[in-house]
């Protein structure tokens, strides 16, 4: 079964903050995606990784910077964390070939007060 | 610009009859179109891909349909349960790109 993990299931930290969520997967897959989720806006595209060290912007990258330096591992970086990224972060790895699906990680509920 | 909508209200059934969700989109040529179910407080889980040129996939109770002339993709599930009940996703994906863009997700409750 593949598995995908992240670093927290729930962080609490203050504004101002550098924040760190880390991803695992253990299929060997070479793209691996964040995503934000929060309600009525549905899940929303960060950043993703196509190989070791590349890194392509999503839909909201502001705020927000990765890093992938081993094939297995995808890190989320909030610079300075603001209370309008509180939100449910997810990590998903993804198959290449005929069927794309994502595999995603159980989420990291993250508050920023 | 490309919209998909799924039904902001929740569904509501009764067990063992067979619930529908819709996938629409506009502004999109998909050429792959998933269905994720997503439980509360968890990531998504992959559950069918369908192709542009297939009309229809099933899968045990699961059945998708995908109409490329209506832009829209159907989601039964057929003598519903309430272990059912979740928030189902469909995310398209367009010829050439790996990255999908997900709908906002439909409410299933189905009530024993």
């Amino acid at each position: 079964d593949v598995k995908v993990t992240q670093s927290s299931r729930y962080l609490v930290k203050r504004t101002g903050e550098k924040v760190f969520l880390e991803c695992v997967q253990d299929m060997d897959h070479e793209n691996m995606f964040w995503y934000r989720q929060d309600p009525g806006l549905g899940l929303r595209l960060i950043y993703f990784s196509y190989d070791v060290k590349m890194k392509e912007k999503g839909d909201i990258p502001e705020g927000y910077s990765v890093s992938r330096e081993k094939k297995e591992r995808f890190s989320l970086i909030l610079e300075s964390a603001s209370t309008n990224q509180t939100s449910m972060y997810l990590c998903a790895s993804q198959t290449g070939g005929k069927s794309y699906e994502q595999y995603f990680g159980p989420g990291t509920r993250l508050t920023v007060t | 610009s490309q919209k998909i909508e799924q039904n902001s209200e929740a569904l509501n059934i009764q067990e063992g009859k067979t619930a529908t969700l819709t996938c629409n989109y506009t502004n999109y040529s998909p050429a792959y179109l998933q269905w994720y179910r997503q439980d509360p407080g968890r990531g998504p889980v992959f559950l069918l891909l369908i192709r542009e040129n297939e009309k229809e996939k099933r899968k045990e109770r699961l059945k998708v349909t995908f109409d490329t002339t209506l832009k829209q993709s159907l989601f039964h599930i057929t003598a519903s349960q309430p272990a059912d009940s979740a928030t189902y996703l469909c995310a398209l994906l367009s010829g050439g790109s790996y990255i999908p863009t997900f709908g906002r997700g439909t409410s299933l409750i189905v009530h024993p």
